[in-house]
C-alpha cells in the first residue's frame, strides 16, 4: 500500500510570514510529485509539480524534493490571508499504477492578519 | 466554460436508491477518474479509465459502477446508495503537461444519502 503522509495541521502563520508544508512517501520509485491547494469546499487546484531532486521556484511557491530522504515540501513566502486552504500533497505511482496519484490527507493552513 | 463539469453539483438521496454522476471533460484527455473526499480520510480513488474500452477499480470499488460513454464522458453510479457513501465526489481527467502527466479535478458533487 502506497502511502503519501502530511502533517494535518491546522498550521497557522502570521500574514507576510513563511509556511512550510511537508510531505513524505513510501513509493521509493515515485518520479512526480504534485502540491495542489484546495479552499473548503472547492476542488483542489494543481498550484505546483516538481520532478528532480532540489527546488522549483514559481512565484511566492517553491517546491522542495529530496528523493533520498523520500521527502516533498512546499514553501509559501508572503503568505497572505488568501493562502488559507488546505495543501494537498500527491505522488504519481511507479510501476503498473503509474498513471494514479495517491494524496496525502493534506495540511489545513491559516494565515491570520 | 469550465474543462471538467460535474453534474448535479448538490444531491440528496434515500438509502437503496440508484443513483449516477456524470462527468464531462473538453480537455481531449483519454484517461479519467472518479474519487470520493471524506473528512480526515482524504481523497481515494474509485475507479479510473484510460480509454473507453478500459475500466479499472480504485482503492475504493465496493458498492460502485462506471460507465465510460465516450472519450469525454465518464459516469459514476451508486447502485443502492447507502449513508456511508455520503461524501464529495470528484471526477478528474489526466494527460500531459509541460511534457509530464498531470491530473484536473472537476468542481465536485455533494451527495448526501438519507
Amino acid at each position: 500500500q502506497k502511502e503519501v503522509e502530511q502533517n494535518s495541521g491546522p498550521l497557522s502563520v502570521p500574514e507576510g510570514a513563511i509556511a512550510s508544508l511537508n510531505c513524505t512517501y513510501s513509493d521509493r520509485g515515485s518520479q512526480s510529485f504534485f502540491w495542489y491547494r484546495q479552499y473548503s469546499g472547492k476542488s483542489p487546484e494543481l498550484i505546483m509539480f516538481i520532478y528532480s531532486n532540489g527546488d522549483k521556484e514559481d512565484g511566492r511557491f517553491t517546491a522542495q524534493l529530496n528523493k533520498a530522504s523520500q521527502y516533498v515540501s512546499l514553501l509559501i513566502r508572503d503568505s497572505q490571508p488568501s493562502d488559507s486552504a488546505t495543501y494537498l500533497c500527491a505522488v504519481r505511482n511507479s510501476g503498473a499504477g503509474s498513471y494514479q496519484l495517491t494524496f496525502g490527507k493534506g495540511t489545513k493552513l491559516s494565515v491570520i492578519p | 466554460d469550465a474543462d471538467v463539469t460535474q453534474t448535479p453539483r448538490n444531491r440528496i438521496t434515500k438509502t437503496g436508491k440508484r443513483i449516477m454522476l456524470e462527468c464531462s471533460q473538453t480537455k481531449g484527455h483519454d484517461r479519467m477518474y472518479w474519487y470520493r473526499q471524506d473528512p480526515g480520510l482524504g481523497l481515494r480513488l474509485i475507479y479510473y479509465s484510460f480509454d473507453v474500452k478500459d475500466i479499472n477499480k480504485g482503492e475504493i470499488s465496493d458498492g460502485y459502477s462506471v460507465s465510460r460513454q465516450a472519450q469525454a464522458k465518464f459516469s459514476l453510479s451508486l447502485e443502492s446508495a447507502i449513508p456511508n457513501q455520503t461524501a464529495l465526489y470528484f471526477c478528474a481527467t489526466s494527460g500531459t503537461s509541460g511534457g509530464k502527466e498531470t491530473q484536473y479535478f472537476g468542481p465536485g458533487t455533494r451527495l448526501l444519502v438519507l
